[in-house]
C-alpha cells in the first residue's frame, strides 16, 4: 500500500532564503507526482505535476524534482517571499489514477 | 473557465438532518473526484467518477454518504442524515484523462466547510 511522508511538518524561514520541501513515497510504481499549495481555509491549487518518465519540472521560482528509485520528490523555492507561505501537500498519483496524500509541510516566511 | 464551482461553501446543520454538497467540473473534464479533508485524518478520496460513471467509492464512510453524477457538468454528493463527525471541508476536483501535459493533474474547487452540531 503507497504510503507519502512530508517531513518537516513545519518549517519557518526568513524571507529571502532557499529552502526545500521533502516528500517520500513506499512504492515506486506512481503514475506522477503532484505538488500543491493550501492556504488557511482555503482550496488546493496545483503547484507542479511531475510524470513518472520526468525528473524535473520548474515553475517560476519553484523548481520540484522526483527520483523514483530512492522514493523522493523535493520542491524547492528559491528567494522565499512572505506570499509563499502556505501548506504545501505532495500526492502521489498509483496506478488506478488515484492521489495518495502526504500529510502537508506547513510554511512560513518570516519577512 | 471558472475553474471547479462547488457550492454551498459553507454549511452548518444539525444532527439528522440531510446535506447536499453540489459540484461543477471544469468543462471538458471526464474525471471528478469527491474528497474530505479533516485535521485528523488529512485529505481522503470518497469516490471518483469517470465519464459519469462511480468508479471507486471504496473511500465512502457509510451508508449514510452517497454521490451521482447525473451529467457530465454537475456531480453531488448526499449525506443523509448527518452526524457531528461529518464535520469538515468537501472539496471535488476534475482533471482530463487525454493529452500527453497535465496529464490526470487534479483541479480542486475551493470547497466546502460542512458543519453538522
Amino acid at each position: 500500500k503507497q504510503e507519502v511522508t512530508q517531513i518537516p511538518a513545519a518549517l519557518s524561514v526568513p524571507e529571502g532564503e532557499n529552502l526545500v520541501l521533502n516528500c517520500s513515497f513506499t512504492d515506486s510504481a506512481i503514475y506522477n507526482l503532484q505538488w500543491f499549495r493550501q492556504d488557511p481555509g482555503k482550496g488546493l491549487t496545483s503547484l507542479l505535476l511531475i510524470q513518472s518518465s520526468q525528473r524535473e519540472q520548474t515553475s517560476g521560482r519553484l523548481n520540484a524534482s522526483l527520483d523514483k528509485s530512492s522514493g523522493r520528490s523535493t520542491l524547492y523555492i528559491a528567494a522565499s517571499q512572505p506570499g509563499d507561505s502556505a501548506t504545501y501537500l505532495c500526492a502521489a498519483v498509483d496506478s488506478n489514477y488515484q492521489l495518495i496524500w502526504g500529510a502537508g509541510t506547513k510554511l512560513i516566511i518570516k519577512p | 473557465d471558472a475553474g471547479v464551482i462547488q457550492s454551498p461553501r459553507h454549511e452548518v446543520t444539525e444532527m439528522g438532518q440531510e446535506v447536499t454538497l453540489r459540484c461543477k467540473p471544469i468543462s471538458g473534464h471526464d474525471y471528478l473526484f469527491w474528497y474530505r479533508q479533516t485535521m485528523m485524518r488529512g485529505l481522503e478520496l470518497l469516490i471518483y467518477f469517470n465519464n459519469n460513471v462511480p468508479i471507486d467509492d471504496s473511500g465512502m464512510p457509510e451508508d449514510r454518504f452517497s454521490a451521482k453524477m447525473p451529467n457530465a457538468s454537475f456531480s453531488n454528493l448526499k449525506i443523509q442524515p448527518s452526524e457531528p463527525r461529518d464535520s469538515a471541508v468537501y472539496f471535488c476536483a476534475s482533471s482530463t484523462s487525454g493529452g500527453r501535459e497535465n496529464y490526470n493533474e487534479q483541479f480542486f474547487g475551493p470547497g466546502t466547510r460542512l458543519t453538522v452540531l
